[in-house]
């Protein structure tokens, strides 16, 4: 079945470092990507999304960009703020009728004043 | 900005008893959608609801969980009797149409602890 996969966590920074988040996933055809993040004691927040190859999802900073040959959907902040700090998941999922979403299992960063 | 709105934030419970959680999704989202998260993991489907209907609950354990949304606006989920296993955070989620390849929208989530 469909699943996907995020690199384990924590991630510890100092502020203004580069973050990456590696997201891969497994499935036939093409699904929608997203990046979800989780504050802590709140519900998901979608952070962006690519429904097609080589589309880019961005917001306040972040950008991931949808590659169908690796198969990925890796999350980039140039300069990253304590304020980030946050459990991020990555998820697929599919234009038809009914199809849910398949989650990752989350990775938790953490930046550093 | 419209939002999911879900009650209790928090539950404490002996195992054994009932429970219930409440939500109320965004105005005019047809499809709702609850979630259970165990602390560490990603969200896991329980059950989905297009309008008032069931759409998905083959991972919803019917033995002691109930879910419905009668009107097809706000929806009840129950377990009954609650288990220790079953201590994790409550999330419901609504989207707009039919729910393929849509955006959900999250609630704040219920945290449930079973003693």
């Amino acid at each position: 079945g469909d699943s996907v996969t995020q690199m384990e966590g924590p991630v510890t920074l100092s502020e203004e470092a580069f973050l990456t988040i590696n997201c891969t996933y497994t499935a036939t055809g093409y699904p929608s990507l997203f990046w979800y993040v989780q504050y802590p004691g709140e519900g998901l927040q979608l952070l962006l999304k690519a429904t097609k190859a080589d589309d880019k999802g961005s917001n306040k900073g972040f950008e991931a960009t949808y590659r169908k040959e690796t198969t990925s959907f890796h999350l980039e902040k140039g300069s990253v703020q304590v304020s980030d700090s946050a459990v991020y998941f990555c998820a697929l999922t599919w234009d038809n009728y009914g199809q849910n979403f398949v989650f990752g299992p989350g990775t938790r960063l953490s930046v550093l004043p | 900005e419209a939002e999911v709105a879900q009650s209790p934030r928090y539950k404490i419970t002996e195992k054994s008893q009932a429970v219930a959680f409440w939500c109320d999704p965004i105005s005019g989202h047809a499809t709702l959608y609850w979630y259970r998260q165990i602390l560490g993991q990603g969200p896991e489907l329980l059950v989905q609801f297009q309008d008032e209907s069931v759409v998905d609950d083959s991972q919803l354990p019917k033995d002691r969980f109930s879910a419905e949304r009668l009107k097809g606006v706000d929806s009840t989920l129950k377990i009954q009797p609650a288990e220790l296993g079953d201590s994790a955070m409550y999330l419901c989620a609504s989207s707009p149409g039919s729910g393929g390849g849509e955006t959900q929208y999250f609630g704040p989530g219920t945290r449930l602890l079973v003693l």
